[in-house]
């Protein structure tokens, strides 16, 4: 199986700052892989999938990297509404992995 | 728009069986991997099992293998999630989530909760 190890577990951050996310695939999963951001008692939202491409709808100051094994889910400019629980999410191979979470909180 | 819509959650003992229903619509149905995704109180998302959309292939989480029976009707735009020998560990908030552009497209979930 695939292990998604995702960093780190909690963030704190200010307004307007840039935050970075890390999701580290175990083994290779080319661009397989989406964000998702969840917010207390609602339902995952499609961020990013393939690594950088943003789902239709979401604001730009969201981005995604990839190098190698290596996955980033990079805010510019955090703002308000972008308080939640952020997951990555390989779809290469099944069974189907998640990361465990990062919890951003605004400072 | 696309909708899913789980039924079929509630309170069950250890060792029973529930069957969860996702009733879809707003999009071709037959042409999509369907999947049933849980999240515990207060934890990560969990895959549980996909249905391809001819269901000529299906995959299960091990955590629940041999025991969760995933199935889709496609004249009825639905899929269904058949579970036995639940176990307290299986709590939680089952979500029918479509495969497009990653998982594209979730339910409101529906809650199951395992206890005696």
């Amino acid at each position: 199986d695939i292990q998604m190890t995702q960093s780190p577990a909690t963030l704190s951050a200010s307004l307007g700052d840039r935050i970075s996310i890390t999701c580290r695939a175990s083994q290779n999963i080319s661009r397989w892989l989406a964000w998702y951001q969840q917010k207390p008692g609602r339902v995952p939202k499609l961020l990013m999938f393939q690594a950088t491409t943003l789902e239709s709808g979401v604001p730009s100051r969201f981005s995604g990297g990839a190098t190698g094994t290596d996955f980033t889910l990079t805010i510019n400019g955090l703002q308000p509404d972008d308080s939640g629980v952020y997951f990555c999410q390989q779809y290469t191979s099944y069974p189907l992995t998640f990361g465990g979470g990062t919890k951003v909180e605004i400072k | 728009d696309v909708q899913l819509v789980e039924s079929g959650g509630g309170l069950v003992k250890p060792g029973g069986s529930l069957r969860l229903s996702c009733a879809a619509s707003g999009f071709t149905f037959s042409s999509y991997t369907m999947n049933w995704v849980r999240q515990a109180p207060g934890k990560g998302l969990e895959w549980v099992s996909a249905v391809k959309s001819t269901s000529a292939f299906i995959h299960y989480a091990d955590s629940v293998k041999g025991r969760f029976t995933i199935s889709r009707d496609n004249a009825k735009a639905s899929v269904f999630l058949q579970m036995t020998s639940l176990r307290v560990e299986d709590t939680a908030v089952y979500y029918c989530v479509r495969s497009g552009r990653g998982f594209d497209s979730w339910g409101q979930g529906t809650l199951v909760t395992v206890s005696s």
